[in-house]
């Protein structure tokens, strides 16, 4: 089956970058996404890419994906306190890139 | 600006008592996903809509929970009876086949 898996915990200080990594098994993912929880609140959407890409850059946000070690991650430049959050990574595998499996979330503490 | 809204945020009961919790996706929107999400198990796929069929609810406990979707405007959760190990932060999600979902802020149980 497949497995999604992260670190739990991230800290850096503000202005710095984040790298927040991700592993996945099923290589036949088709989408990977990047969801973003804040305390009380549901998953929004950061930003996704397609299995057939190495590289998304979306204003301060990057995305790296390396798919031959199925490792992807999350680049956040100058890293801001309202960053603080958890960070989801997720793969799709059906082709209407709805059906998701999560992995367990990192943690990304910003310090002042 | 279009959003899934669940009701109740949050939600207090006894053990033992039924526990109905209605989501709202939004319109247009064709598949509906329930997740829960705890401190141990992360974020589980309970149930899966698309056009109002349910296409998989393997993630969910048969013998008390039940998801359904009597009209498209219209997803409902419900546990009978429930039991502490429900506790957790349920979610709705919505979308459109190819499109990104779409989270609700979550239902809080707490079951004593």
């Amino acid at each position: 089956g497949e497995d999604v898996e992260q670190s739990l915990f991230l800290s850096v200080r503000e202005g710095d970058s984040s790298v927040i990594n991700c592993t996945y098994t099923d290589s036949s993912s088709t989408y990977l996404y990047w969801y973003k929880q804040e305390p009380g609140a549901g998953l929004q959407l950061l930003t996704y890419i397609f299995s057939n890409m190495d590289m998304k850059q979306d204003q301060r946000l990057t995305v790296l994906l390396n798919k031959k070690d199925k490792h992807l991650s999350l680049r956040i430049a100058d890293t801001q306190t309202g960053d603080s959050a958890i960070y989801f990574c997720a793969e799709s595998r059906d082709n209407a890139g709805n059906m998701l499996t999560f992995g367990g979330g990192t943690r990304l503490m910003v310090k002042p | 600006d279009a959003r899934v809204t669940q009701t109740p945020r949050h939600k207090v009961t006894e053990m033992g008592q039924e526990v109905t919790m209605r989501c709202q996706p939004i319109l247009g929107h064709n598949t509906v996903f329930w997740y829960r999400q705890t401190m141990m198990q992360g974020l589980e796929l309970l149930a899966y809509f698309r056009n109002r069929a349910p296409l998989d609810d393997s993630g969910m406990p048969k013998d008390r929970f039940s998801a359904e979707m009597p009209d498209a405007t219209l997803a409902t959760l419900k546990i009978q009876p429930s039991e502490p190990r429900d506790s957790a932060v349920y979610f709705c999600a919505s979308g459109s086949e190819g499109e990104k979902l779409f989270f609700g802020s979550g239902t809080q149980l707490s079951v004593l």
